[in-house]
């Protein structure tokens, strides 16, 4: 089955700068990527997705990157303000959609330091 | 709509014990799937449905049972409830099986087995 690794565990940045979360996977059949935010006690709430026939996609402060080549996407956090403290988990779909589940990687804790 | 319900929100069984996690949408979703969520693991599929009447087993499905008799209904059952199963569980859907279609989680249920 599919494999996500995913790093780092945990992430300090100082607030305004950016950050960076890698994941890669291990099925190249593999053709939906999302990214989801969770905060403490709450539930997983999807923040940006991608998909393999895209290489790039942005939505204001973030962006997802793709490299089907290597088997790698990334999420990238500009400005980064205090509430983007969260735990960010990167998943990665086989088949596509819900028909199989997704496969999450262990999450990174991203700490936003004032 | 009130989305993914989960019920109950919190659960202290002792080991041995029976129970079953609710888990409804009421948005019409085809897809609907648990995830237990453990720290430092992510969030790891259990079983999932892809429609009333089919159901199919995710990466960690023993101990656990389901079934899928309305489109409405997932619930989850622990037949004989063991430490290992402490854990945040989360009921998940989604509206078909479409590439990207956007996966909404509930609330979650933390259980604890003694």
């Amino acid at each position: 089955g599919e494999n996500v690794e995913q790093h780092p565990s945990t992430l300090s940045v100082q607030e305004g700068d950016s950050a960076v979360i890698k994941c890669t996977y291990s099925d190249s059949a593999s053709n939906y990527f999302p990214w989801y935010k969770q905060e403490l006690g709450k539930r997983p709430q999807l923040i940006i997705d991608i998909r393999s026939n895209v290489g790039e996609k942005k939505d204001q402060r973030i962006a997802v990157t793709l490299n089907k080549t290597a088997k790698h996407f990334s999420l990238h956090i500009t400005e980064t303000q205090p509430e983007d403290s969260a735990v960010y988990f990167c998943a990665a779909s086989i088949r596509g959609g819900g028909a199989d589940g997704l496969t999450f990687g262990k999450g990174t804790h991203l700490i936003i330091q004032p | 709509n009130a989305g993914v319900t989960q019920t109950p929100k919190f659960q202290v069984l002792k080991t041995g014990q029976s129970m079953t996690l609710q888990c409804a949408q009421d948005m019409n979703h085809e897809y609907m799937s648990w995830y237990r969520q453990d720290p430092g693991m992510g969030l790891r599929l259990i079983h999932y449905s892809v429609g009333a009447g089919i159901t199919d087993q995710g990466e960690v499905p023993n101990g656990y049972n389901v079934s899928r008799s309305t489109t409405e209904d997932f619930p989850l059952r622990l037949l004989s409830a063991a430490p290992s199963q402490t854990s945040v569980y989360f009921c998940a859907s989604s509206y078909s099986l479409s590439v990207g279609e956007k996966l909404f989680f509930g609330s979650g249920t933390q259980l604890s087995v003694l």
